[in-house]
């Protein structure tokens, strides 16, 4: 059971463009949602998280939106480069005592052209 | 500063065969978690370790079993190799239930 859905699977963006990944979510439980970045033959690492009391978050030229009612969050990436082409994840996890599982969603592989 | 160390990065199975994949975290750090990662379907959490001592199933624990050795270490087995478990493999860690997750950079394992 996939619990949460992202979109689009890919997305080739020019340089200097706005890039735009968006994800869905099921369990209204979810309390943590962060996003990957992943390069090419390395792990994926954390760019940037929100919790569901705020609804956005920026850092530099990464903001997450976040829709509470509609159980969406979005990753727009201002003033895209190439150096940003990469596979992106979004996903969301329970903060509890039980090892916060995080359920990824399916990946979006960004190319940005120069 | 290592972080997450994962052993080996590549390795080629035969059907049937067994092997360890081993995952050790320099953070002292109380959760680990073993994810796949196969081309449109994401990272799939495999098992998970919230604390020392207690492991739990993920989302596709079949065919795969753990021991989370000690604080320090959470290793991943597969008894009987199969090709449905051609996969890159990520170990990873958290602090405790929330927060960052930090992973080591995978173990590609091929089942021919």
């Amino acid at each position: 059971q996939q619990q949460v859905k992202q979109s689009p699977q890919s997305l080739i963006v020019q340089k200097g463009g706005i890039s735009i990944i968006n994800c869905a979510y099921e369990n209204t439980a979810f309390d943590y949602f962060p996003w990957y970045q992943q390069f090419p033959g390395k792990g994926p690492a954390l760019l940037i998280a929100i919790r569901p009391d705020v609804s956005e978050k920026k850092e530099g030229r990464f903001t997450i939106s976040f829709n509470k009612s509609a159980k969406q969050f979005s990753l727009h990436i201002m003033d895209s480069q190439p150096g940003d082409s990469a596979t992106y994840f979004c996903a969301a996890s329970i903060a509890d005592n039980q090892g916060g599982k995080l359920i990824f969603g399916q990946g979006t592989e960004l190319s940005v052209k120069p | 500063n290592a972080g997450v160390t994962q052993t080996p990065k590549f390795q080629v199975l035969k059907t049937g065969q067994s092997m360890t994949l081993q995952c050790a975290q320099d953070m002292n750090h109380n959760s680990m978690y073993w994810y796949r990662q196969d081309p449109g379907m994401g990272l799939r959490l495999i098992y998970y370790s919230a604390s020392e001592g207690t492991t739990d199933k993920g989302e596709v624990p079949n065919g795969y079993n753990v021991s989370r050795l000690n604080k320090r270490e959470f290793s991943l087995r597969l008894e009987s190799a199969a090709p449905s478990q051609t996969s890159v493999y990520f170990c990873a860690s958290r602090l405790q239930g929330a927060g960052e997750l930090f992973f080591g950079e995978g173990s590609r394992l091929t089942v021919l």
